[in-house]
C-alpha cells in the first residue's frame, strides 16, 4: 500500500499565479480531507469529501480556494491567485467508514507551499 | 459548530515518567475521538481513538479515556520514552450512518518533550 500520495512536495510560486496541488488517496478509501498547518493557526480542516461529493468547505478561507475530486482516486486543492499569507504546509487524508467503523484515516506528506 | 480545546500546549516530561493531554469538546453529537501525533517533517499520524459508546481504551503505554457528560477526552503516555518527543493532536468527530463522515475539529496540539 503506496499510502496517500501528495504532489509536488515543496511548492514555490509567486504572488497572483495559480498553484494547484494535487492528492491520490489510498484504494478504496471513501472519503478524502484537505488540511492547512501553519504555525499561527495550527491544523484547519479545508474541506472533505465522501464518496467524491463535497461536504463541508466552511474551512476554506475564500473564494481564492477551489477543491475538486472528479473520482474516487484523485482530488486537486487551487488557490488562484495566490498570497504570500497563503503560504503553509497542506496535507490530504483519506479514510474508509464502514458499518459506522473508520478503517484507516491517513494523511500524506504533505505539500509545502511557499508564495513569494 | 464544533470547538475543541486542547491542554497544555508544551509539556516536558523525564524518560519514563508518564504524560497526560485533555481536550474538551462541545458538540454533544460527536462521537469520534482520535488522536495524532507529528513528528517533525511529516504529516500526523493515527496513534489511537475511541468511539463514544466506549469509556477506556489501551494499547500498550498509550491509553485515552472519554467523559461524554462532562465532554472531554484525554490522552495518557506511560513510561515515556525519547521517541514519544512530538506534537499531539486530539480532535471530534462525528461518523454519520454507516459510511460518511460528519463534522471534524481538531485541537490546537500539544508539544511534548520526553528528555532522558
Amino acid at each position: 500500500d503506496a499510502g496517500v500520495i501528495q504532489s509536488p512536495r515543496h511548492e514555490v510560486t509567486e504572488m497572483g499565479q495559480e498553484v494547484t496541488l494535487r492528492c491520490k488517496p489510498i484504494s478504496g478509501h471513501n472519503s478524502l480531507f484537505w488540511y492547512r498547518q501553519t504555525m499561527m493557526r495550527g491544523l484547519e480542516l479545508l474541506i472533505y469529501f465522501n464518496n467524491n461529493v463535497p461536504i463541508d468547505d466552511s474551512g476554506m478561507p475564500e473564494d481564492r480556494f477551489s477543491a475538486k475530486m472528479p473520482n474516487a482516486s484523485f482530488s486537486t486543492l487551487k488557490i488562484q491567485p495566490s498570497e504570500p499569507r497563503d503560504s503553509a504546509v497542506y496535507f490530504c487524508a483519506s479514510s474508509r467508514i464502514r458499518q459506522g467503523r473508520n478503517y484507516g484515516y491517513t494523511f500524506g506528506s504533505g505539500t509545502r507551499l511557499t508564495v513569494v | 459548530g464544533e470547538n475543541v480545546e486542547q491542554h497544555p500546549s508544551t509539556l516536558s516530561v523525564q524518560e519514563g515518567d508518564s504524560a497526560v493531554i485533555k481536550c474538551t469538546y462541545s458538540d454533544s453529537a460527536s462521537n469520534y475521538f482520535p488522536w495524532y501525533k507529528q513528528e517533525l517533517g511529516k504529516g500526523p499520524q493515527l496513534i489511537i481513538d475511541i468511539r463514544s459508546n466506549v469509556g477506556e481504551k489501551k494499547d500498550q503505554r498509550i491509553a485515552v479515556t472519554l467523559n461524554k457528560t462532562a465532554k472531554h477526552f484525554s490522552l495518557h503516555i506511560t513510561e515515556t520514552q525519547p521517541e514519544d518527543s512530538a506534537v499531539y493532536f486530539c480532535a471530534a468527530s462525528q461518523i454519520v450512518g454507516s459510511d460518511s463522515w460528519g463534522k471534524f475539529q481538531f485541537g490546537a496540539g500539544t508539544q511534548v518533550v520526553v528528555t532522558p
